[in-house]
């Protein structure tokens, strides 16, 4: 019962240095997605995917890539970390049947710290 | 563009009292809502749902109705337990929308005391 898997939990980070977020699914969603969760401002879409080789960009991309090479995997990038990205990051995913019905299925969160 | 706005936090209730957390949404078209939950340190899990006026959704004694005409999706729990400590968001679909996205409120802690 994995579900949605998120990797690392935690991470620090200095200014200007990379990272990648792992996100996995064992539903055989085709739907992904990354949200961030900052404080008073609830969850803002970063990039999503409607299919292996299909990405798009959501509410805040900037900063932020994604690639889907497979169903199951959906990274996230950070080429050069910022302060402002210090965040919880959420993978979420779902069928593509229940996007538009709000079904999505969460993993644990992220959190990221860049000092 | 679409929004959501939720009742500031945190809300402490005694174990047994009236929940109601307020949630009013503003959107193009006619949007899907619903109700997430937050426990400490987990990732949100689908609490609740409607996808047209009216409709009343309904899950582990909360309910929700979807008011089109005030656009609200208030939430209600008739006495709420220590376990329903959590962060709730209120949440809408857009079924016009290409992004296939969730706009989310902000958040309501929620915090019982036995």
């Amino acid at each position: 019962n994995a579900g949605v898997t998120q990797t690392p939990k935690f991470q620090v980070l200095k200014t200007g240095q990379s990272m990648t977020l792992q996100c996995a699914q064992d539903m055989n969603h085709e739907y992904m997605s990354w949200y961030r969760q900052d404080p008073g401002m609830g969850l803002r879409l970063i990039h999503y995917s409607v299919g292996a080789g299909i990405t798009d960009q959501g509410e805040v991309p900037n900063g932020y890539n994604v690639s889907r090479s497979t169903t199951e995997d959906f990274p996230l990038r950070l080429l050069s970390a910022a302060p402002s990205q210090t965040s919880v990051y959420f993978c979420a995913s779902s069928h593509s049947g229940q996007t538009n019905t709000g079904e999505l299925f969460f993993g644990e969160g992220s959190r990221l710290t860049v000092l | 563009g679409n929004s959501v706005t939720q009742m500031e936090g945190p809300v402490t209730l005694s174990e047994e009292a009236f929940l109601t957390i307020n949630c009013t949404y503003t959107a193009t078209g006619y949007p899907s809502l619903f109700w997430y939950v937050q426990y400490p340190g987990e990732g949100l899990q689908l609490l609740l749902k409607a996808t047209k006026a009216d409709d009343k959704g309904s899950n582990k004694g909360f309910e929700a109705t979807y008011r089109k005409e005030t656009t609200s999706f208030h939430l209600e729990k008739g006495s709420v337990q220590v376990s329903d400590s959590a962060v709730y968001f209120c949440a809408l679909s857009d079924r016009n929308t290409g992004r296939r996205a969730l706009t989310f409120g902000s958040g309501t802690r929620l915090q019982v005391q036995p």
